[in-house]
C-alpha cells in the first residue's frame, strides 16, 4: 500500500564513490521530483520529471543525474560523492492534469558520506 | 521570485497552549498554499491547503487562512498535543506551473 517508496533507506558510503537511490510510485501520477534536505531541515528542489521528460532543473551539480525509466519510477544517481552531499533525499510525485496539485512524499533517503 | 519566509524555530510549547507559525510568501499570479508536516524520521505529509484567497485550510485541529492582502498563510491550532512536536514547512506552488517552494521549516516541541 505504500504510496511513494524509496530504497535504501540509509545510505553510508566514502568520498569518491558512485550511488543510486531508487523512487516508485504506485499513484498513478505523471510528475515526480527530487528534493534535497540539509543538516537544518531547509528542503530544496533538485528536479522535476513529467511523464519521463524533465522539466525542472535546479542548478543542480552534473554529478547528479536523475533517470525515469518509466513515469513511476525517478532514480536519482551520484557519481564522485563528496562530502557536502550527505543529507535526505526526498522523492515525491503529484497527479497528472491540473497544476498546483498536492506533493506526495516518500520516506527519505538518509546519506552520509565519509 | 517566488519565495515562502516562515518564522524561525524552535517553537517550545506547553501542552494544550495556542500555537501560531506565521508564514508569508512572495509570488506573482494566485499560487496555492500548503502547510506540511515533518514527523522524527518521516517525510513531509500535506497537513492542510488553500487554492485561493480567502479560503481557509483545516485538518487535525490545524487552521490557517489564505490572506492575499497581507501575502501570509499563518498556521494555527487552538490547543496542542505532544504528538504535535514535529518540524512544520510552509510552501506555495505557483499558478500555472506544478513546482514547489519551501520555507525554512519552524520545528514545535510540546511539552506535557
Amino acid at each position: 500500500d505504500t504510496a511513494v517508496s524509496q530504497t535504501p533507506k540509509y545510505l553510508v558510503t566514502q568520498m569518491g564513490n558512485d550511488k543510486s537511490i531508487k523512487c516508485e510510485q504506485n499513484l498513478g501520477h505523471d510528475t515526480m521530483y527530487w528534493y534535497k534536505q540539509d543538516s537544518k531541515k531547509f528542503l530544496k528542489i533538485m528536479f522535476s520529471y513529467n511523464n519521463k521528460e524533465l522539466i525542472i532543473n535546479e542548478t543542480v551539480p552534473n554529478r547528479f543525474s536523475p533517470k525515469s525509466p518509466d513515469k513511476a519510477h525517478l532514480n536519482l544517481h551520484i557519481n564522485s560523492l563528496e562530502l557536502g552531499d550527505s543529507a535526505v533525499y526526498f522523492c515525491a510525485s503529484s497527479p497528472p492534469g491540473t497544476t498546483q496539485e498536492t506533493q506526495y512524499f516518500g520516506p527519505g533517503t538518509r546519506l552520509l558520506v565519509l | 521570485g517566488d519565495s515562502v519566509t516562515q518564522m524561525e524555530g524552535p517553537v517550545t510549547l506547553s501542552e494544550e497552549a495556542f500555537l501560531t507559525i506565521n508564514c508569508t510568501y512572495t509570488a506573482t499570479g494566485y499560487p496555492s498554499l500548503f502547510w506540511y508536516v515533518q514527523y522524527p524520521g518521516e517525510g513531509l505529509q500535506l497537513l492542510l491547503k488553500a487554492t485561493k484567497a480567502d479560503d481557509k485550510g483545516s485538518n487535525k485541529g490545524f487552521e490557517a487562512t489564505y490572506r492575499k492582502e497581507t501575502t501570509s498563510f499563518h498556521l494555527e491550532k487552538g490547543s496542542v498535543q505532544v504528538s504535535d512536536s514535529a518540524v512544520y514547512f510552509c510552501a506555495l506552488s505557483p499558478y500555472n506551473f506544478n513546482k514547489f517552494y519551501f520555507g525554512s521549516g519552524t520545528k514545535l516541541n510540546v511539552k506535557p
